[in-house]
């Protein structure tokens, strides 16, 4: 079946370091996102990508990046990790009307 | 100012009552979406229900429907004969177009228990 996953699933790292978190979607959509949940926030969207190349920053784009070389993977790269990116990451890709989500990654930033 | 708001931050209801989620919007844009997905204490994001700005009709889904005003920027959930597994935090969601596409935006999120 295809699906969204999401590695690793648990993370902690020191301060300062850089991180990278995947995401993998086999079902070959085009649109795909990176949010991050925090109590009292909801979710609320860090990048997106409409497709190979294209990368758009979303409302907390801030000391974050993603790049998409194929249509399956968006990574996304936390460059100097803070103890205010402490959270839980969720990845997701749309067709149609419907975004699909990945299981999340929590990470904790010492 | 934010764009999705839920201003119930928790809800209790009685296993096999109905009950409604609030969720009001704000946009300017004439075509948009309104979402709503479930995350139970898992965490998972689950997908429960979708209503166009130009549906006329509202939405259902099984148990779910959306009960879409408009005129007053109001997307309630719905949710007829509550059970356990109902319980679960419900985010309302909006999808409007901005220069690239689509941008999602969340509201903050209620927190619903089903009382047996």
């Amino acid at each position: 079946d295809a699906e969204i996953t999401q590695s690793p699933r648990h993370k902690i790292t020191e301060t300062g370091r850089q991180v990278t978190l995947a995401c993998h979607q086999t079902w070959n959509h085009n649109n795909m996102f990176w949010y991050r949940q925090d109590l009292g926030h909801g979710l609320r969207l860090i990048h997106y990508s409409y497709g190979v190349q294209d990368t758009n920053k979303g409302e907390v784009s801030d000391g974050y990046s993603v790049s998409r070389s194929n249509t399956e993977d968006l990574p996304l790269t936390l460059e100097s990790a803070a103890s205010s990116q402490t959270s839980v990451y969720f990845c997701a890709s749309k067709s149609g009307d419907e975004q699909y989500f990945g299981p999340g990654t929590r990470l904790t930033v010492t | 100012a934010q764009k999705i708001t839920q201003t119930q931050p928790g809800m209790f209801v009685q296993e096999k009552e109905a009950v409604t989620l609030d969720c009001t919007y704000d946009t300017s844009d004439q075509s948009y979406g309104l979402f709503w997905y479930k995350q139970p204490s898992s965490g998972e994001m689950i997908f429960l229900i979708y209503q166009g700005s130009y549906d006329e009709q509202n939405a259902t889904e099984g148990r779910y429907s959306l009960n879409f005003q408009k005129a007053r920027k109001s997307a309630n959930l719905v949710i007829s004969a509550s059970q356990l597994g109902d319980s679960a935090m419900y985010f309302c969601a909006m999808r409007e177009w901005d220069n690239y596409g689509q941008n999602f935006v969340f509201g903050p999120g209620t927190r619903l228990s089903v009382l047996p």
